[in-house]
């Protein structure tokens, strides 16, 4: 099925650790981005990207890095893992065309990530 | 940080009670989205506005954008328990969606 697919769906860290959040979509879309989800703080953009090869960050990049090598896929790196960034991320793409505000974001179904 | 309020956070009434949810700003946006959550899932689209002090039905759920372009209200006719969600609003800002606090619904049977 089309969409934006997210792997893992869960995971346990350990502080100091890294790992990298998979994320692909299907759709040819341009716009890609990462957001993380923490309760009472609604969704937060982490990074974003316009098209291959451009990048660019948002309102929380801090511990986070991104490339953008195809369409299709968006990884995000955690570089050093702190219990701060328990959370759940979120990767979503959009139409380039008239950008999300056209048809809206289409959203994976998130990773969950814990961090101890 | 494009600050985007919703209210109330948590809201639980019974099925066939109408409802309004609400979105401030004091932040200027060029358009406004609605979404919908469920657990375990990403937001899905409802709405999309971009005129200040436009109105869109989407069966019965109406959507309002302020005249100034700063907030938005989501009212509910009739709640069905198939309502039951996390309702965010997006404000969009630099070509960037700005998600809102979260309105956690749940309409008892």
């Amino acid at each position: 099925n089309a969409g934006v697919t997210q792997t893992p769906k869960f995971q346990v860290l350990k502080t100091g650790q890294s790992m990298t959040l998979q994320c692909a979509q299907d759709m040819n879309h341009e716009y890609m981005s990462w957001y993380r989800q923490d309760p009472g703080m609604g969704l937060r953009l982490i990074h974003y990207s316009v098209g291959a090869g451009i990048t660019d960050q948002g309102e929380v990049p801090n511990g986070y890095n991104v490339s953008r090598s195809t369409t299709e896929d968006f990884p995000l790196r955690l570089l050093s893992a702190a219990p701060s960034q328990t959370s759940v991320y979120f990767c979503a793409s959009s139409h380039k065309g008239t950008g999300p505000r056209g048809y809206g974001y289409t959203f994976g179904s998130g990773t969950r990530l814990t961090v101890v | 940080t494009q600050l985007l309020e919703q209210s109330p956070q948590f809201l639980s009434i019974q099925e066939g009670e109408n409802l309004t949810v609400y979105c401030n700003s004091s932040s200027v946006f060029s358009s406004l989205q609605w979404y919908r959550q469920e657990p375990g899932e990403g937001p899905v689209l409802l709405v999309t506005v971009v005129t200040g002090g436009e109105v869109k039905k989407l069966k019965r759920l109406t959507f309002q954008f302020g005249d100034a372009r700063k907030d938005s209200s989501l009212h509910i006719t009739a709640a069905q328990p198939g309502d039951t969600g996390l309702y965010l609003c997006a404000g969009e800002a630099g070509n960037q969606f700005y998600f809102g606090t979260g309105t956690s619904l749940t309409v008892i049977p």
